[in-house]
């Protein structure tokens, strides 16, 4: 069964730093893996996605996630924070059955940035 | 282009009773996912409907049905509810016959409390 590991639930870093958020994913089969966005009182926003084509993934808002199956990895990462970053950040791999296949979560990190 | 619409927003209700869920999905999708997103964890998967019917469950009881309508609009119904059933309720659309790395859309949830 599929499965993915937030690591740490509370990230802060300064404006202008480096943002790193963990994820690891557990698989028996080639994953899809996503990035999801959500901030304060709103739905979820999809920042990026692995499909395979490339393990270097560039999502929106300047974010980008690099697939390493070796580390059964997908950090998401973004060179220079900014105060609207600040938010919960979901990675998800999809369950592959078919097409419409429901998302697994991990259980989301905090990203605080601080001015 | 209207995206994925949720009511009501917020929502309460006493322990025991039942509440109905509304989802409108994106224009031109025609398959609709719920979850559940309890305080402080990722959001989980509870079903999926696509031509009315229900077609992938994730681990939740019976008291969690679902209805999926010709205009492919769904609600989602929770009997006998209890306090843990407090969350936040998503509801996802997407369109079937597409691919594992298609987008799903997520709407900005409703905001359900038992007491």
């Amino acid at each position: 069964a599929q499965s993915v590991t937030q690591l740490g639930s509370h990230v802060s870093v300064s404006e202008g730093a480096l943002v790193l958020l963990r994820c690891n994913y557990s698989s028996s089969v080639p994953p899809y893996l996503f990035w999801y966005v959500q901030y304060p009182n709103q739905g979820l926003q999809l920042l990026l996605k692995y499909t395979s084509a490339a393990t270097l993934v560039k999502g929106i808002n300047g974010f980008e996630a690099e697939f390493k199956k070796s580390e059964t990895s997908f950090h998401l990462t973004k060179p220079s924070a900014h105060m609207s970053d600040a938010a919960e950040y979901f990675c998800a791999v999809s369950l592959l059955s078919s097409g419409n296949t429901p998302l697994v979560f991990g259980k989301g990190t905090r990203l605080s940035v601080i001015a | 282009d209207a995206g994925v619409t949720q009511s009501p927003t917020h929502l309460i209700k006493t322990r025991g009773q039942q509440v109905t869920l509304r989802c409108s999905p994106k224009s031109g999708h025609d398959t609709v996912s719920w979850y559940q997103q309890a305080l402080g964890q990722g959001p989980q998967f509870i079903f999926q409907y696509y031509e009315e019917e229900e077609r992938q469950r994730g681990n939740f009881p019976d008291r969690f049905s679902g209805h999926q309508f010709p205009n492919y609009s769904s609600e989602l119904n929770v009997n006998a509810l209890l306090l843990g059933d407090s969350a936040l309720y998503l509801c996802a659309s997407s369109l079937a016959g597409g691919q594992p790395t298609d987008t799903q859309y997520f709407g900005p949830g409703t905001r359900l409390t038992v007491l």
